[in-house]
């Protein structure tokens, strides 16, 4: 049973384009978070999504970022128009039913660098 | 509202010593409660949870933390550090009253184990 699958593992963009991550979350699980790790600070929430449907997006930037979980294919995050703040580790994780008690999966993360 | 505080952003310790990474949280609601390990470039490993069962709760790699409601902390130990638990410690809490499995991180604490 392979884990939290993400690619790529790093990523190089410059200021204004499009940076579009992926996650494939472990075998059964439906449920994926996104997290972002800027350089020196924790691990912060962004986006919650089931197939098909985003459940809670109160961490994600009001502008340039987008997520989606298609009933078939990866979960995707689309970061348009990157700068250099966005510079960061991103992180998936996935769980098979999105309870409190329940364990998350962590990807190996995906690390954006914009120059 | 910090829900989770770290004190200590690095924490030094002898190798054979005892390794004490603190975690306090605040919550009114009972939470979940967790520790991950962040080796460098790497996904978080889960090293323990707490879920309300047990107050003492046992993970990997020797790793224990004790839930104290009074205190309103979850630190983690173990009595004697080895080199290869050098990485990043991250404690994290899903509020008793969110039901999205959404995590929230403290800052992280870096282990340094010395020869």
């Amino acid at each position: 049973n392979a884990g939290v699958m993400q690619n790529p593992r790093h990523l190089v963009r410059r200021r204004g384009q499009e940076a579009r991550l992926r996650c494939s979350p472990m075998k059964g699980h439906s449920h994926v978070y996104w997290y972002r790790q800027l350089p020196e600070e924790g691990l912060k929430f962004m986006v919650y999504l089931q197939k098909e449907n985003i459940i809670d997006e109160s961490g994600m930037p009001k502008e340039r970022f987008s997520a989606e979980f298609p009933k078939e294919g990866p979960s995707i995050l689309r970061i348009q128009q990157v700068v250099r703040g966005d510079s960061a580790a991103y992180f998936c994780a996935s769980s098979p039913n999105g309870q409190g008690g329940t364990e998350a999966f962590f990807g190996q993360g995906t690390r954006l660098t914009v120059v | 509202a910090q829900s989770v505080t770290q004190l200590g952003s690095h924490v030094s310790v002898s190798e054979g010593a005892l390794v004490l990474l603190r975690c306090n949280y605040s919550s009114s609601v009972p939470p979940y409660l967790f520790w991950y390990v962040q080796y460098p470039n790497q996904g978080l490993q889960l090293l323990l949870k707490y879920t309300s069962a047990a107050t003492l709760v046992k993970g990997i790699n020797g790793f224990e933390a004790e839930f104290k409601k009074s205190e309103t902390s979850f630190h983690l130990t173990k009595p004697s550090a080895h080199m290869s638990d050098a990485a990043e410690y991250f404690c994290a809490v899903i509020l008793g009253s969110s039901n999205t499995g959404k995590l929230i991180f403290g800052q992280g604490t870096t282990l340094q184990v010395k020869p």
